[in-house]
């Protein structure tokens, strides 16, 4: 268990479909963070969230649209994807500035038909 | 350019061997993370080293800020030990992590 978990584990959507993927941490952190992992390819930074406010926006598409209604609990909402957007995506959290260990939940493997 | 290089991509070993996988990188870094994914996609961060060595359990980290470099050693490998490792780092003036492709461990029985 590590105290940040992630649903749903699994999702098939079709690329009409609107969809929202959710993740939650129970560990005190002011930080939240979204990463896309591709196969074969490094985790990809997506959106970063310090103290419930976006702080980093890495330049992807806008219909991946990410919302922070508090500290413990983070979304990320789906509308219109492509295939391509096939992928697993993992949050993490941390204590936001300086150095600070990120822990990861178990990820949402998504499949867009 | 900030960059992050592991080797090697995959790695097949005995259990019971010793293992060692590498990570370079580019420029000066404040912090450097070694994580853990298994099947199914869940990630655990094993080390966060800015310096010298960690030790836990079977696992050991050190790096080398010299020479940009950092290994991750498993002694005694066992099959439940199979899995990607990734290396990630921070690097200086810049709070995001930049990963590498990860090391796709097997442990043959």
């Amino acid at each position: 268990e590590t105290g940040v978990t992630q649903t749903p584990r699994h999702l098939v959507m079709g690329m009409t479909n609107k969809k929202s993927l959710k993740c939650e941490q129970h560990l005190g952190h002011n930080a939240m963070y979204w990463y896309k992992q591709s196969a074969k390819k490094p985790l990809e930074l997506m959106f970063v969230y310090s103290l419930e406010e976006r702080v980093e926006n890495n330049s992807v598409p806008s219909r991946f649209s990410p919302e922070c209604p508090n500290s413990s609990h983070l979304f990320l909402h789906l509308h219109t994807l492509q295939p391509e957007d096939s992928a697993l995506y993992l949050c993490a959290s941390s204590q936001q500035g300086g150095v600070h260990e990120q822990f990861f939940g178990p990820g949402t493997r998504l499949t867009v038909l | 350019k900030n960059e992050v290089e592991q080797s090697p991509q995959n790695l097949t070993a005995q259990e019971g061997e010793f293992i060692t996988i590498n990570c370079s990188y580019s420029v000066g870094i404040s912090a450097l993370h070694w994580l853990q994914q298994h099947p199914g996609g869940g990630i655990v961060s094993l080390f966060m080293l800015s310096s010298g060595k960690k030790k836990h359990g079977r696992l050991i980290a050190t790096i080398n800020i010299q020479e940009k470099h950092s290994s991750l050693h498993i002694t005694a490998s066992h099959p439940r030990d199979s899995a990607v490792y990734i290396c990630a780092v921070r690097f200086r003036g810049n709070e995001k992590l930049t990963f590498g492709t990860g090391t796709r461990l097997t442990i043959i029985p």
